[in-house]
């Protein structure tokens, strides 16, 4: 089964800041990767996805990029953080295209001040 | 587009007792799959239960059971015998055409001894 690994898994980061969040999987292949933001209180909201290596989908318009440099690594950017990015962000796995299930990192929770 | 309402923003439940998780969705699609994800308190989001749209039979997982209604639009969670260790937030989720999931904003539960 899938395991993923995420880090940091706190960042605490001042407005104009640059930002990198990694996220890296195990235990299977060409996965579909996801980036989801969770603001308090509230469900997942969908950021980026990826089908392969440098195949990055962009959901919503933001501050914020991806990269997926290597089949089993995620990388969630951005190179001035608003506070509004403030968040949990969340790095998923699937086994590829029509796969059902996610398999979900730790998270990540960014505070931006 | 698709769509997921949980009416429900916290729950309090005696321990021992069943519990209902209401989520009701909106799609066009006539193909969809349904899931129930649970988030403790340290964030990561635990795969619960998986209802394809063409099932016959209502899932279960364990304690876990999903109450589908096609008809009505709803895929209500029942959690059978409610532990201390339940209380979580628990998300509803749809799966559309493009294998994007798509969240409701999630039902607190908590179980009282």
């Amino acid at each position: 089964s899938q395991t993923i690994h995420q880090w940091p898994a706190t960042l605490v980061q001042p407005v104009g800041s640059p930002l990198s969040l990694e996220c890296t999987v195990e235990g299977t292949s060409n996965p579909n990767l996801y980036w989801y933001r969770q603001a308090a209180g509230r469900g997942l909201q969908l950021l980026f996805y990826s089908v392969g290596i440098g195949q990055i989908s962009s959901e919503v318009p933001q501050n914020l990029s991806a990269s997926r440099p290597q089949d089993r690594q995620f990388i969630l950017s951005s190179k001035k953080l608003l506070l509004s990015d403030s968040g949990f962000y969340l790095c998923a796995c699937s086994r590829g295209p029509g796969a059902n299930v996610l398999t979900f990192g730790a998270g990540s929770r960014l505070t931006v001040l | 587009a698709q769509k997921i309402t949980q009416t429900q923003p916290g729950m309090f439940v005696q321990e021992k007792e069943a519990v209902t998780l209401d989520c009701t969705y909106d799609t066009s699609d006539p193909s969809y799959g349904l899931f129930w994800y649970k988030q403790p308190s340290s964030g990561e989001m635990i795969f619960l239960i998986y209802q394809g749209s063409y099932d016959q039979q209502n899932a279960t997982e364990g304690r876990y059971s999903l109450n589908f209604q096609k008809a009505r639009k709803s895929a209500n969670l029942v959690i059978s015998a409610s532990q201390l260790g339940d209380s979580a937030m628990y998300f509803c989720a749809i799966m559309d055409s493009n294998y994007q999931l798509i969240w409701g904003a999630g039902t607190k539960l908590i179980i009282k001894p």
